[in-house]
């Protein structure tokens, strides 16, 4: 079975303070990719980052990083120095077996953020 | 490049009312999905289609269907709308290819807010 579990429906912090999302999965493949998407109020849906199952890098894009740990099952998401345009829901994803699979996506219910000035 | 788009953005229905969402990708993509988004529930699958002339079941796929006529376009109906089907729905279109520099990443449209009444 395939599981994505967000524990935090809703963080609030204040401008400038860094903030963690927390993203804990479950699949029986080896090969699998984990995703971050983040909704805006306008409500799109914005692609973040894609990580591989076997590539646990830790990655950094500006004032975002992302910590995978296969050990724990853990895909968290850091903003450092949040903005008040940081506010959104952000979901992580689970897509399992690759690449020649069907690709579909499995979600968890979303962390909203709201960052106050 | 468009990305992906959806018609309409908005639609008000009553019940036992028919309608067809219109999802469109020019990406070139094989396979294309549809989800839907209620509150706290993240986004769970309702159809998908692998290719031209094939769709298949998701997660929750009663009440609706789907077809996949061209390449490009994935529609979306709905036969008799329920109030259960009040909901935003999302169409995705799927970028990937095997192996370990696979760009595995599903792409969003803009949503439609459907309100059945």
């Amino acid at each position: 079975a395939q599981k994505v579990t967000q524990a935090q429906t809703e963080i609030s912090v204040v401008e400038k303070e860094d903030v963690t999302l927390d993203c804990v999965y479950e699949t029986r493949d080896t090969t699998y990719y984990l995703f971050w998407y983040k909704q805006p109020p306008s409500g799109e849906l914005v692609f973040l980052i894609r990580r591989n199952s076997f590539d646990e890098q830790n990655e950094i894009s500006g004032r975002y990083s992302w910590n995978f740990q296969k050990s724990t099952s853990s895909f968290n998401f850091t903003i450092t120095a949040s903005q008040v345009v940081d506010s959104a829901v952000y979901f992580c994803a689970l897509t399992p077996g690759g690449g020649s699979t069907l690709g579909r996506l499995y979600f968890g219910r979303g962390t909203q953020l709201t960052v106050w000035p | 490049n468009a990305g992906v788009t959806q018609t309409p953005k908005f639609r008000v229905l009553k019940t036992g009312q028919s309608m067809t969402l219109l999802c469109a990708q020019d990406m070139n993509h094989e396979y294309m999905y549809w989800y839907r988004q209620d509150p706290g529930m993240g986004l769970r699958l309702i159809h998908y289609s692998v290719g031209e002339g094939t769709t298949a079941k998701g997660e929750v796929p009663d009440g609706y269907n789907v077809s996949r006529l061209k390449k490009q376009n994935f529609l979306l109906g709905l036969e008799s709308a329920a109030p259960s089907q009040t909901s935003v729905y999302f169409c995705a279109s799927r970028s990937w290819g095997a192996g370990r520099t696979s760009t595995d990443t599903q792409y969003f449209g803009p949503g439609t807010r459907l309100t059945v009444l």
